[in-house]
């Protein structure tokens, strides 16, 4: 595969529940990054991480808790979450934090719906 | 407080026509520019982008304008067709600095045939 692959597509979640969102890149790329798209708002940029650090966090509740074991896996656990966390939730990949090389990359997104 | 704007959340356009996109930024710091085109159920896809030391940068049908003492930018789709239909988001980074992209909301484009 390549690309960025992310999984699940699709998830539906109780508020009590626990789940993760997965995320891989099979381009070699530096950095990875996780966005959250909700309806008529800007994409969101939750956290990044180059080579396996974390280095930007803009103020996301704990209930969202990444997780990057290595330069191409990327997870997102998720626990407790509201049902106002109802979103897109897309992960990137990229050379450099600026872009500047082909700027990111961008997986399918997971389409997660809290009830 | 946004720092990347897209104040029109929607487009719509004859086949053939020229589409305008527009997109503002507040920060001074902000140095790269891209903008990204996603369908439905699909991620963003990286489009064009423009370094400040630019006014213009040019691929095919599309071109990006940049004018840094307005803090605008602007895409221009020449001959639009429908398949350019899709949400066009901008983006900028402080790519120097090393930050993540910051986006915008978005604009709707629709071609119509």
């Amino acid at each position: 595969e390549t690309g960025v692959t992310q999984t699940p597509r699709h998830l539906v979640m109780g508020m009590t529940n626990k789940k993760s969102l997965k995320c891989e890149q099979h381009l070699g790329h530096n950095a990875m990054y996780w966005y959250k798209q909700s309806a008529k708002k800007p994409l969101e940029l939750m956290f990044v991480y180059s080579l396996e650090e974390r280095v930007e966090n803009n103020s996301v509740p704990s209930r969202f808790s990444p997780e990057c074991p290595n330069s191409s896996h990327l997870f997102l656990h998720l626990h407790t979450l509201q049902p106002e966390d109802s979103a897109l939730y897309l992960c990137a990949s990229s050379q450099d934090l600026g872009g500047i090389n082909y700027g990111y990359t961008f997986g399918s997104g997971t389409r997660l719906t809290v009830v | 407080d946004q720092q990347v704007k897209q104040n029109s959340p929607s487009l719509s356009v004859q086949e053939g026509r020229i589409s305008i996109l527009n997109c503002d930024y507040t920060n001074s710091m902000f140095d790269y520019f891209l903008w990204y085109k996603k369908y439905p159920a699909e991620g963003p896809t990286f489009l064009i982008s423009i370094s400040s030391i630019k006014d213009k940068n040019e691929d095919g049908r599309f071109t990006v304008f940049l004018n840094k003492s307005a803090k605008h930018l602007s895409l221009h789709i020449v001959p639009s067709q429908p398949g350019d239909s899709a949400v066009y988001f901008c983006a900028a980074s402080a790519a120097q600095a090393g930050t993540a992209l910051i986006f915008g909301k978005g604009t709707t484009l629709s071609v119509s045939s």
